[in-house]
């Protein structure tokens, strides 16, 4: 069965720092492309990154460039997103996403790990 | 790229619920439709444009054409009532893209 748990949410003020981590099982983690996708409370999703299986091509949404940093550890089985200068609009519930490939659809979803940012 | 869809749309139950979602030129691309409930992570029910997930009922079929890609609920039930979001990849920025959403309610 194939298996995401998000995981490193919480509370933090804002310009602080937080690294969330994605653990997966059931498939074989090195084959697929992964994703980073966010909910604002109320509001619609929001693709945030993607890494490829070798972590040789790395995308971001223009709203995280330069602040946030995605990577995978694939002998670990895991996927991380470091999330620094965090801002009160970053609040939101982060999805752990997999992908065939770069481009194709999210075909299994992690249940989510909420960040909030607030003095 | 910018995806836009009808912020909601009702059917009654048993009939036929259309979801657009607008696009320059998203004929030219392919579309994903992914399902969320509340409290819940979002599901995919269509993808590629036109192809069903193996669990996702027939009932969920999927167009698109021109600048608008469409997913269809037929004979809607009650437990389809969800947000509904479309979803492709921007070649041209190398970014994901969703739109922002469209809610099913079933009268």
């Amino acid at each position: 069965e194939v298996q995401l748990v998000e995981s490193g949410g919480g509370r933090v003020k804002p310009g602080g720092s937080l690294r969330l981590s994605c653990a997966v099982s059931g498939f074989t983690f090195s084959s697929y492309d992964m994703n980073w996708v966010r909910q604002a409370p109320g509001k619609g999703l929001e693709w945030v990154s993607t890494i490829s299986t070798r972590s040789n091509y790395i995308y971001y949404a223009d709203s995280v460039k330069g602040r946030f940093t995605i990577s995978r550890d694939n002998a670990k089985n895991s996927l991380h997103l470091q999330m620094n200068s965090l801002r009160a609009e970053d609040t939101a519930v982060y999805y752990c996403a997999r992908a065939v490939v770069v481009g194709a659809r999210f075909d299994y979803w992690g249940q989510g790990a909420l960040v909030t940012v607030s003095s | 790229y910018v995806l836009t869809q009808p912020p909601s749309v009702s059917v009654a139950p048993g009939q036929t619920a259309r979801i657009t979602c607008g696009g320059n030129n998203i004929g030219s691309k392919s579309v994903h439709w992914y399902q969320q409930k509340p409290g819940q992570a979002p599901v995919l029910v269509v993808y590629d444009d036109a192809v069903r997930p193996s669990g996702i009922p027939e009932r969920f079929s999927g167009s698109n054409s021109g600048n608008t890609a469409t997913l269809t609920v037929s004979r809607v039930e009650a437990g389809d009532e969800a947000d509904y979001f479309c979803q492709l990849w921007d070649s041209g920025s190398d970014q994901g893209v969703f739109g922002g959403g469209t809610k099913l309610t079933v009268l």
